[in-house]
């Protein structure tokens, strides 16, 4: 069965640091990724998506994501955090199934 | 204007109650959704629909029925509510059916069973 999964419950990131969350994925051939975010009390919003193409993803808010086929990850990353971003972050994939599979989420928290 | 509204935002109720949420969508997709997260942020599908026709439903109690009256609406009813149904639901809308397409939700029902 499709499957992603995020390693870490929670990263902890300086403003103006660089931030990295992780998610590593398992499909059988190729994968549909996404990444969402979820700020408190609100429905999770899209950040961005890989179904083909460059392997580097930039989506909204100044994120981007490194697809890595031999890695299987698909880690969301972001060159200067703000205090903005924190939030819980979903990563997905889409299953056989035809719908998504999200991760069990990574808690981000950006400290000025 | 909200693209994705749900009421009621919460939702206070007693066991063995029935309830519904209800879902609406001003965006024109075909496709909408239902989904469940956990007390511990856990998101799951429940239901998908497309352009009124029942197209996911995953392994759900038959407590849970939703409804599709128009592809801008998709309804959610409980009955004989357990206290294991507290959790948040979304509903979610897409342009495209089967998981391929960005997903637009909603703020969320906060299911309270007592």
């Amino acid at each position: 069965a499709q499957s992603v999964a995020q390693p870490e419950d929670q990263v902890n990131v300086a403003e103006g640091n660089p931030l990295t969350v992780k998610c590593t994925y398992s499909v059988s051939g190729n994968p549909y990724l996404f990444w969402y975010v979820q700020y408190p009390n609100r429905g999770l919003q899209f950040l961005l998506k890989y179904i083909t193409g460059d392997n580097l993803v930039k989506g909204s808010y100044g994120f981007e994501a490194e697809f890595n086929k031999s890695q299987t990850s698909f880690h969301l990353k972001k060159p200067s955090a703000l205090v903005s971003d924190s939030a819980l972050y979903f990563c997905a994939v889409r299953d056989e199934g035809n719908k998504l599979v999200f991760g069990a989420g990574t808690i981000l928290r950006v400290k000025s | 204007d909200t693209a994705v509204s749900q009421t009621p935002k919460y939702l206070v109720t007693q066991m063995g109650n029935d309830k519904s949420i209800k879902c609406e969508q001003n965006l024109g997709h075909d496709t909408m959704y239902w989904y469940k997260q956990d007390s511990k942020k856990f998101l799951k599908i429940m239901f998908s629909y497309n352009n009124k026709e029942l197209i996911i439903n995953e392994t759900v109690p038959n407590r849970f029925s939703p409804k599709s009256p128009d592809k801008a609406h998709l309804n959610l009813h409980i009955n004989s509510l357990e206290l294991g149904d507290s959790a948040v639901y979304f509903c979610a809308s897409s342009p495209i059916a089967g998981g391929a397409g960005i997903q637009y939700f909603g703020a969320g029902t906060r299911l309270s069973v007592l």
